[in-house]
């Protein structure tokens, strides 16, 4: 059974960093792609960042690029997110997902159940 | 950068009834569209991918189709389980994006 647990949300203040995690298992975890999708708190959906089963090619959203950097160790099967110089509009629950391959448009076959990121002061 | 939009954002249905939801692409995205459903405090769900292939253990009241730019996400017989949002999400390039999503209320 595929399972993805985040973990490393906090509330922190605006300016602060975090490092996100998602350990994936019951999966060849380096085999695929993944994701990273926030949803603030009453909105929709939000694709934040994606990263090949290799971790050779790295895509970000306009809103978080050059604050956020996603990146993965298949040795661990763990995905991570850096976030820095968080402002109250990265409020948000951050949900980790599976692509179902490692090609250049993926849909999301598995979610974790996704870590809370309150920015405030 | 291509947009999506669902509409309507709020739908009204009853046990039963046969709701239909829309996606819009601004560029055509082939086939390259997937359907989730999502409840309060829980992690979305794949339902539909490559615009109207169902995902395995969803139920077949569930059915979507179209391709390019336009989008159906169709619920036949809503059941009590069923109310909840439903996002669209396009995956043509290496990134996605999804649509503002369509909450189905009673």
């Amino acid at each position: 059974e595929v399972q993805l647990l985040e973990s490393g949300g906090a509330l922190v203040q605006p300016g602060g960093s975090l490092r996100l995690s998602c350990a994936g298992s019951g999966f060849n975890f380096g085999s695929y792609a993944m994701y990273w999708v926030r949803q603030a708190p009453g909105k929709g959906l939000e694709w934040v960042s994606g990263i090949t089963g290799s971790g050779v090619n790295i895509y970000y959203a306009d809103s978080v690029r050059g604050r956020f950097s996603v990146s993965r160790d298949n040795s661990k099967n763990t995905l991570y997110l850096q976030v820095n110089s968080l402002t109250s509009e990265d409020t948000a629950v951050y949900y980790c997902a599976k692509g179902h391959g490692d090609w250049k448009g993926n849909y999301f076959d598995h979610w974790g159940q996704g870590t809370l990121v309150t920015v405030s002061s | 950068d291509i947009q999506m939009t669902q509409s309507p954002s709020t739908l009204s249905a009853s046990v039963g009834d046969r709701v239909t939801i829309s996606c819009r692409a601004s560029q055509s995205i082939d086939i390259w569209l997937a359907w989730y459903q999502q409840k309060p405090g829980k992690a979305p769900k794949l339902l539909i991918y490559e615009a109207s292939r169902l995902e395995s253990g969803v139920p077949s009241r569930f059915s979507a189709s179209g391709s390019g730019t336009d989008f159906t996400l169709t619920i036949n017989s809503l059941q009590p389980d069923d109310f909840a949002t439903y996002y669209c999400h396009r995956y043509e390039d290496y990134w996605g994006t999804f649509g503002q999503g369509t909450r189905v209320q009673i």
